[in-house]
């Protein structure tokens, strides 16, 4: 089967930093997603890692570890419209699998 | 240009009453998703088509829900009959898959919020 894990929810400061980690045991992989959330909106694509290591992107940061099945995603100074449901998802090939979703509370 | 176009964007219904959602994927894209995703939880995955083709339904309720792509573009899942716990959010969602499919990003719609009283 396919189990992806990531925390329920999260506090973070404005202007923080804040890490979201995700832990995966799947049959297949070919990449791993991180996609934002908004309350009654669609997932949006955040980032992608295929290989080991570190995937910048302006403010989002995403790490992966193939050999632990670890990813996670950094999220530095941060704002109030960052508040979010964060999903974690594999992709084997054309097979999504999303994790619960992390969401994400951030406090003036 | 366009995104993922889902229709309606909301729907309430009574149980055992019958449902539909369109889809129309990115232009180009050739694969086709739809997922349901219940409050608090990820997309799960229903169905998927490679162009007309349905390629993975194994998790898709076949006694009520069907699904059809017809001409490999929009798309329609029905559900017949609905039932309470049908009440969740239907996502559709596209990519474009590759030969050599390492990155195939999947562009979501806006979602149909589907309440069965």
């Amino acid at each position: 089967g396919q189990n992806i894990d990531q925390p329920t929810e999260m506090t973070a400061t404005e202007g923080a930093i804040v890490q979201i980690n995700c832990t995966y045991q799947t049959s297949g992989f070919n990449g791993l997603f991180w996609y934002q959330q908004h309350a009654g909106e669609a997932p949006t694509f955040l980032s992608y890692n295929v290989l080991d290591g570190l995937e910048e992107k302006g403010r989002f940061s995403s790490f992966l570890s193939r050999s632990k099945g670890y990813s996670y995603l950094l999220l530095k100074e941060l704002q109030m419209k960052d508040s979010a449901s964060y999903l974690c998802a594999v992709s084997n090939f054309n097979k999504f699998y999303f994790g619960s979703g992390t969401k994400l509370n951030v406090k003036p | 240009e366009a995104g993922v176009v889902q229709s309606p964007r909301y729907k309430i219904i009574e149980k055992k009453q019958p449902v539909a959602f369109w889809c129309n994927p990115i232009s180009g894209h050739n694969t086709l998703y739809w997922y349901r995703q219940n409050l608090g939880q990820g997309p799960e995955l229903l169905i998927r088509y490679e162009n007309e083709e349905a390629v993975d339904d194994s998790q898709l309720p076949k006694d009520r829900f069907s699904a059809e792509r017809l001409k490999g573009v929009d798309s329609t899942l029905k559900i017949q009959p609905a039932e309470l716990g049908d009440s969740a959010v239907y996502l559709c969602a596209s990519s474009l898959a590759t030969g050599a499919i390492s990155y195939n990003e999947q562009f979501f719609g806006p979602g149909t919020r589907l309440t069965v009283l």
